[in-house]
Order: structure tokens, then C-alpha cells, then sequence
């Protein structure tokens, strides 16, 4: 079993560059949704899906695009980055917070925008 | 504003002892918690969850107790090993509007004493 993958592991941007962040889960989850961790921080929500072709805002949304068209995929885009989106970025699927609080977790991207 | 936090960033305990970590919230409508473990280099894995309508659950050599009257949960590990060494972070499961959505704390290391 897969679970939740993410690619890439590693990246470095210059200021201005645009870049997607790739998410896939082969658990035929519904809620799917991204988070940036930075020290001290904990996990802050960026944005978040409860299905395919919905899409909502969580706590820190700017400077991010999502989209969700399929139930397995759900890509982070970074439009134009900044330094301040210099973080270590997970995804995590669940099978519905209705049904369930616990989250599966990819293993992380690292950003750096140089 | 509304938050989920804990009250201490690190914790150090000697192995074989029990280890009790804290966590506060203030949104009084959040029904739903749930503690993760986080191992350095890898994402937050799923430890137990607690449901408003319970004030106690027991897991494997793991607890976790609530109180709602002073918003409040702990999550208890019994005769703690080198291997719970981790950041540990409540989460609560914040209604919106439309949709649910995990809210994650800022998290306490544990380290383990010799």
C-alpha cells in the first residue's frame, strides 16, 4: 500500500518562481488536505478538500491554489513564492471527518525559496 | 482568538516513568479530538481519539482524558519507552458552515530520559 505520496521531497525556488506540490492517496479517501509546519509553529492548514471538485480555505490560504478533480490527486501550487513560504509542506487524507479524525500523511515536502 | 495549544513545549521523562502531556482549547463548539505523534523527519501518525461525550479513553499503554468544563485534554503514556520520543499535538476537529476541518496545536517534545 502506497497511502498518501508526495512529490517532490526536496526543492529549492527562487523568489517569483511558480511550483506544484503533488499529492496522491490510493485509500479512496474523500477529505484530503494540506498543511506547512514550521518550528515552533506546529501544523497550520492551508487548504482543504471533503471531495472531488470541492475545495475550501483553511487558516494560512494565501499565496496557494488548489484544485481537486480527481478523488485520488491533490496538487498544492505556489503561483509565486516567497520567502516566507519556506517550509516543510505534508499532505494527509481521511476517510471523512464525519466518519473519522485521523489523518494518513505523506512524508513531507521540504521548500526552500531562496 | 480560537486556538488549540498545549501549555508546554518540551517535556523530558525518565524511562519506565509516566508521561502526562497537556493540551488547551477555547472553541467550546469543538466536539471531536485527537492526539498525533510525530517521529523527527517523518509526518504525524494517528494516536488516539475522544469524542465531547466521553471524558475518558484508554488505548494501548496510551489515555486520554478530557474536560470540557475548563476546555482541557491530557494524553497519558504509560511506563514511557526511548521509542515514544516524539513531538506530540492535539488536534481538534473544528465545525465550519459548510464542512469540517482539523486544527492542529503547536505541539510538545518528549524526550526520554536514561
Amino acid at each position: 500500500n502506497a497511502g498518501v505520496t508526495q512529490t517532490p521531497k526536496f526543492q529549492v525556488l527562487k523568489t517569483g518562481q511558480s511550483m506544484t506540490l503533488q499529492c496522491a492517496q490510493d485509500m479512496n479517501h474523500e477529505y484530503m488536505s494540506w498543511y506547512r509546519q514550521d518550528p515552533g509553529m506546529g501544523l497550520r492548514l492551508i487548504h482543504y478538500s471533503v471531495g472531488a471538485g470541492i475545495t475550501d480555505q483553511g487558516e494560512v490560504p494565501n499565496g496557494y491554489n488548489v484544485s481537486r478533480s480527481t478523488t485520488e490527486d491533490f496538487p498544492l501550487r505556489l503561483l509565486s513564492a516567497a520567502p516566507s513560504q519556506t517550509s516543510v509542506y505534508f499532505c494527509a487524507s481521511s476517510l471523512g471527518l464525519g466518519v473519522t479524525g485521523e489523518l494518513f500523511f505523506g512524508e513531507g515536502s521540504r521548500l526552500t525559496v531562496l | 482568538g480560537e486556538n488549540v495549544g498545549l501549555h508546554l513545549p518540551t517535556l523530558s521523562v525518565q524511562e519506565g516513568d509516566n508521561s502526562i502531556i497537556n493540551c488547551a482549547y477555547s472553541n467550546s463548539a469543538s466536539d471531536y479530538f485527537i492526539w498525533y505523534k510525530q517521529e523527527s523527519g517523518k509526518g504525524p501518525q494517528f494516536i488516539i481519539d475522544i469524542r465531547s461525550n466521553m471524558d475518558k479513553r484508554q488505548g494501548q499503554r496510551v489515555t486520554v482524558l478530557l474536560n470540557k468544563t475548563v476546555k482541557h485534554l491530557s494524553l497519558q503514556i504509560a511506563a514511557t519507552q526511548p521509542g515514544d520520543s516524539a513531538v506530540y499535538f492535539c488536534a481538534e476537529n473544528r465545525r465550519g458552515n459548510r464542512d469540517d476541518k482539523i486544527i492542529f496545536g503547536k505541539g510538545t517534545r518528549l524526550h526520554i530520559l536514561p
